[in-house]
């Protein structure tokens, strides 16, 4: 079974980096799929932040994509979430999921999510 | 702000049965596949429905789906009060980017 897990700060200042690894266990990234973080602020929807493959093709969302990069290692079957000049409307659980597809066909596999908050 | 709308919230009673609207455009629904997640309280989203129409392993078919042109449509039967969750369809769109659904609450009363 895949499992996903999301580590990291929960607290991050504003103007600061937020930084975030998802290890993912039960399935070698090197296999396969895009990988990829989506957000969600609290009592708010989702928004997809950006995927990678594990060649290290990316996807950005164009609102986020002047301060997103997605990472991934392959050695440690981990990728990696920074997201530059944090703000407060950054605050949100953020999930690393596994995604079937460059065109987001479906989000099959999901991590249980990690809340940061940006404060000061 | 999402570009794919739909109802901030649907209700029935037990036994009953919801449709939950998707609405999009040619840049994204209307090239691109319909994925369906359904968000409990507290939890992280789960896969309900994928390329439109099609339901994961375990997934009960209580649960459908259906596309047409520009728009999706997520319906549940047989409304039980543990589908008491959010909904969000997602897809792709031209800009190369995912997106979701604003998000509909479903409530059993």
């Amino acid at each position: 079974q895949v499992q996903l897990q999301e580590s990291g700060p929960g607290l991050v200042k504003p103007s600061e980096t937020l930084s975030l690894t998802c290890t993912v266990s039960g399935y070698s990234i090197n296999n396969g799929y895009y990988w990829g973080w989506i957000r969600q602020p609290p009592g708010k929807g989702l928004e997809w932040i950006g995927s990678i493959y594990h060649s290290g093709n990316t996807y950005y969302n164009p609102s986020l994509k002047s301060r997103v990069t997605i990472s991934v290692d392959t050695s440690k079957n981990q990728f990696s979430l920074m997201l530059s000049s944090v703000t407060a409307a950054d605050t949100a659980v953020y999930y690393c999921a596994r995604i079937v597809g460059a065109t987001l066909a479906r989000v099959d596999f999901w991590g249980r999510g990690a809340l940061v908050t940006v404060s000061s | 702000q999402s570009v794919l709308t739909q109802p901030p919230s649907v209700s029935a009673a037990p036994g009953q049965k919801v449709t939950i609207s998707c609405s999009g455009s040619s840049s994204n629904i209307g090239n691109n596949y319909v994925s369906w997640y359904q968000q409990l309280p507290g939890t992280a989203p789960k896969l309900l429905i994928y390329e439109n129409n099609k339901r994961p392993s375990g997934i009960p078919d209580r649960f459908s789906g259906s596309k047409s042109g520009t728009s999706a449509t997520l319906g549940i039967t047989g409304l039980q009060t543990g589908d008491e969750a959010d909904y969000y369809c997602g897809t792709w769109d031209t800009s190369l980017s995912g997106v979701f659904g604003t998000g509909t609450k479903v409530t059993v009363v």
